[in-house]
C-alpha cells in the first residue's frame, strides 16, 4: 500500500461547481499536511497547509481527519484557472520526510 | 528574493557521460531533497539531506549521487546516465523539524530540470 494515496482523476467540472478531493495516508506518525498545486510540467507550488481544526483560504477549504487518516481539499465556485493537478503532501514525524501523493487532476470547463 | 535555483533547465546528454545538476537555496534551510517526476508515477524522492554532510536515500536512489558540503547547495550527480533517467527533476528545500517551531514547514521548489539521456 502506498504511504499517500490520491484518486488520480481527472475530475471534469463546470465553472462555478464545488469539487472535493481526498487523500489518505498510512503512517499514523504523520505530523504535517499540505496541498500543492502543479501546472503542467512546472514546479509544484504550495496551495495551503492543513491544520487539525481545518482551515480556509478564500474558495479553498482543507480538512484533516486523523482518526480516519485522510485530508481533504474543497474548492468552491471553480474557475477555469483552477485546472491543474493537486498534490497531497504528508510529513512524517519520525523521519522528517515529505511524501507526495501522485496527484489528482482537475479540469474546469466553461 | 527567497528561492531555490536549479541549473540547467534543460539538458540533453548521451549515455554514460557524467553530469551534475546544481541546486542552491538562499533561505538557510537545513532540509533539501531531489525528486524526479514521470508520467503516471508522480513525484518520487531520489535523495534528501537533513543538514550539512547528512544525506539519505529516498525511494529511487539507484544511479544517483548527492553531496551536501555546505548548507545552501545540494547537487545531484549522475555518474553514468542511462536512458531510463530521462525525466523531469525538481530540487526542493524547507526548514527542518529542528529549525521550525512546528512541523508545518512547506517545501520550496526549484523550476525543474528536464533531462534527456539518449
Amino acid at each position: 500500500r502506498k504511504e499517500v494515496e490520491q484518486d488520480p482523476g481527472p475530475f471534469n467540472v463546470p465553472e462555478g461547481a464545488t469539487v472535493a478531493f481526498n487523500c489518505t495516508y498510512s503512517n499514523s506518525a504523520s505530523q504535517s499536511f499540505f496541498w500543492y498545486r502543479q501546472d503542467c510540467r512546472k514546479e509544484p507550488k504550495l496551495l495551503m497547509s492543513v491544520y487539525s481544526s481545518g482551515n480556509e483560504d478564500g474558495r479553498f477549504t482543507a480538512q484533516l481527519n486523523r482518526a480516519s487518516q485522510y485530508i481533504s481539499l474543497l474548492i468552491r465556485d471553480s474557475k477555469l484557472s483552477d485546472s491543474a493537478t493537486y498534490l497531497c503532501v504528508v510529513r512524517s514525524y519520525n523521519t522528517d520526510k515529505l511524501i507526495f501523493g501522485t496527484g489528482t487532476r482537475l479540469q474546469v470547463f466553461p | 528574493e527567497a528561492q531555490v535555483t536549479q541549473n540547467p533547465r534543460y539538458l540533453i546528454t548521451v549515455t554514460g557521460k557524467k553530469l551534475t545538476v546544481t541546486c542552491s537555496q538562499n533561505m538557510n534551510h537545513e532540509y533539501m531533497s531531489w525528486y524526479r517526476q514521470d508520467p503516471g508515477l508522480g513525484l518520487r524522492q531520489i535523495y534528501y539531506s537533513m543538514n550539512v554532510e547528512v544525506t539519505d536515500k529516498g525511494d529511487v536512489p539507484e544511479g544517483y549521487k548527492v553531496s551536501r558540503k555546505e548548507k545552501r547547495n545540494f547537487p545531484l550527480i549522475l555518474e553514468s546516465p542511462s536512458p531510463n533517467q530521462t525525466s523531469l527533476y525538481f530540487c526542493a528545500s524547507s526548514l527542518s523539524v529542528s529549525q521550525a517551531s512546528s512541523y508545518n514547514s512547506p517545501l520550496h521548489f526549484g523550476n525543474g530540470t528536464r533531462l534527456t539521456v539518449t
